[in-house]
């Protein structure tokens, strides 16, 4: 089936810093959500994209579709402590049928101790 | 004026047991969604329904049965509870791409 690479698998913020992650797939995406998923809760979007090349902000946040359609990435600016969560990226691959939703492994964004 | 909502958050149960998920939205999208996550967070998808009719059924055991009564309602049944079926569930719906998920169950089976 459509596999979703996204990475890093983790990592760790310092208050103030930007971060980035990135989602790639070996074919053809349609849409690119982001979610996020804050523990003992289900994930909530962040990010909604369509277009190929399109760039979206939310606060801080800022996802886009990349060109090829076959990646995604989204930037978290100045990053406060409670960013810390897990983040998936999630793509309608071109044939999918019924709304389905193809989910990566998701980034785990930690607080440097 | 929660969207979607399921119940109960925490279920535990023995394993060969018969348990039940419900799934509710407010939100008036046509399509639902049951997922499953286990414990290394990965999602994935189970089942969709679209205005009360399964579209997607994916390579789940048949001991895994939803039901959709109509279309802002969902609900999973599960028959012979197995060690493995410990995860946590998550219904979603969507009015197209964009998906809303619940807050979770998380099914304990002993």
């Amino acid at each position: 089936g459509q596999q979703l690479n996204q990475s890093p698998q983790s990592m760790f913020i310092q208050e103030g810093e930007d971060v980035s992650m990135n989602c790639t797939s070996s074919s053809i995406f349609n849409t690119w959500l982001w979610y996020k998923q804050d523990p003992g809760e289900g994930p909530v979007l962040l990010i909604a994209l369509y277009k190929a090349g399109e760039l979206t902000s939310n606060g801080r946040l800022t996802a886009q579709f990349g060109i090829t359609r076959k990646d995604s990435f989204l930037n978290i600016s100045a990053s406060i402590p409670s960013d810390v969560g897990i983040y998936f990226c999630a793509g309608q691959p071109l044939q999918a049928a019924g709304n389905k939703l193809t989910f990566g492994g998701g980034t785990r964004v930690l607080v440097k101790p | 004026d929660t969207a979607v909502s399921q119940t109960p958050k925490y279920l535990v149960t023995q394993m060969g047991n018969d348990k039940s998920i419900k799934c509710e939205q407010n939100l008036g999208h046509d399509t639902m969604y049951w997922y499953k996550q286990d414990s290394k967070k990965f999602l994935k998808i189970m089942f969709s329904y679209n205005n009360k009719e399964l579209i997607i059924n994916e390579t789940v055991p048949n001991r895994f049965s939803p039901k959709s009564p109509d279309k802002a309602h969902l609900n999973l049944h599960i028959n012979s509870l197995e060690l493995g079926d410990s995860a946590v569930y998550f219904c979603a719906s969507s009015p197209y791409y964009e998906q809303y998920f619940g807050p979770g169950t998380r099914l304990t089976v002993t």
